[in-house]
């Protein structure tokens, strides 16, 4: 049973305009929510999080949404630069859970020139 | 941002020798770390939680008794492959856990090892 999804395997963006990536779960315990990017043959790099009590934290380039009715979030990336390629994973934790996260199969993301 | 390290980066061995895999936060005090594997293309699968002074605790499908995990200070956990056959070959990852503003805990992870047993 897959917790977390991300549907879209693979995002093709042009260097400059906005990336969006979107992530669901369907478990309502999970009380916070993080991204991470990930290079091949390297571990995640955390990106951002956000709690349930918001809906939007932003850093910089990066801002996640959440929509807790439609358990859903989303990461936006503005503007996006070619290094921004790598895959990103969302991942969803719940506080009374022992720290434990729930990782999605990831996005592989691609900014072309 | 916490900064974790892993040892070795990657190691090829023959099947039936053990190898150890060691995890440091190197700018943070961990109580709880956490081992990962990622097979090709998939997500990353959590073997076990390491807690500091006490046994890991393993996911579901996990062998206990092949995949040992001792996690004795702050700062180090080991996960230590026994009797590794071709199967065991893979990404591993750790991670450690602390907490940011607002008390998000979250999870900062180690550049992983690649292991590889012929």
């Amino acid at each position: 049973d897959q917790q977390v999804k991300q549907n879209s395997p693979s995002l093709s963006v042009q260097e400059g305009r906005i990336s969006i990536l979107n992530c669901d779960y369907t478990n309502s315990m999970f009380d916070y929510f993080l991204w991470y990017k990930k290079y091949p043959a390297e571990g995640p790099t955390f990106l951002i999080s956000i709690s349930s009590i918001k809906d939007k934290n932003e850093d910089g380039r990066f801002t996640v949404f959440l929509n807790k009715s439609a358990k859903h979030l989303s990461l936006h990336i503005v503007p996006s630069q070619p290094g921004d390629s790598a895959v990103y994973f969302c991942a969803a934790g719940n506080t009374g859970t022992a720290s434990k996260l729930t990782f999605g199969t990831g996005t592989r993301l691609q900014v072309t020139l | 941002g916490a900064v974790v390290s892993q040892h070795p980066s990657w190691v090829i061995c023959k099947s039936g020798t053990s190898v150890k895999i060691e995890c440091r936060s190197l700018d943070f005090q961990a109580t709880t770390m956490f081992w990962y594997r990622q097979f090709p293309k998939k997500s990353l699968m959590l073997m076990a939680t390491s807690n500091e002074g006490s046994k890991a605790t393993y996911e579901q499908g996990v062998e206990k008794d092949k995949f040992l995990i001792n996690h004795a200070s702050l700062t180090l956990s080991t996960l230590t492959v026994t009797s590794a056959h071709p199967e065991d070959s893979s990404f591993y990852i750790c991670s450690a856990r602390d907490l940011l503003a607002g008390d998000i805990e979250t999870q900062y992870f180690g550049p992983g090892t690649r292991l590889l047993v012929l």
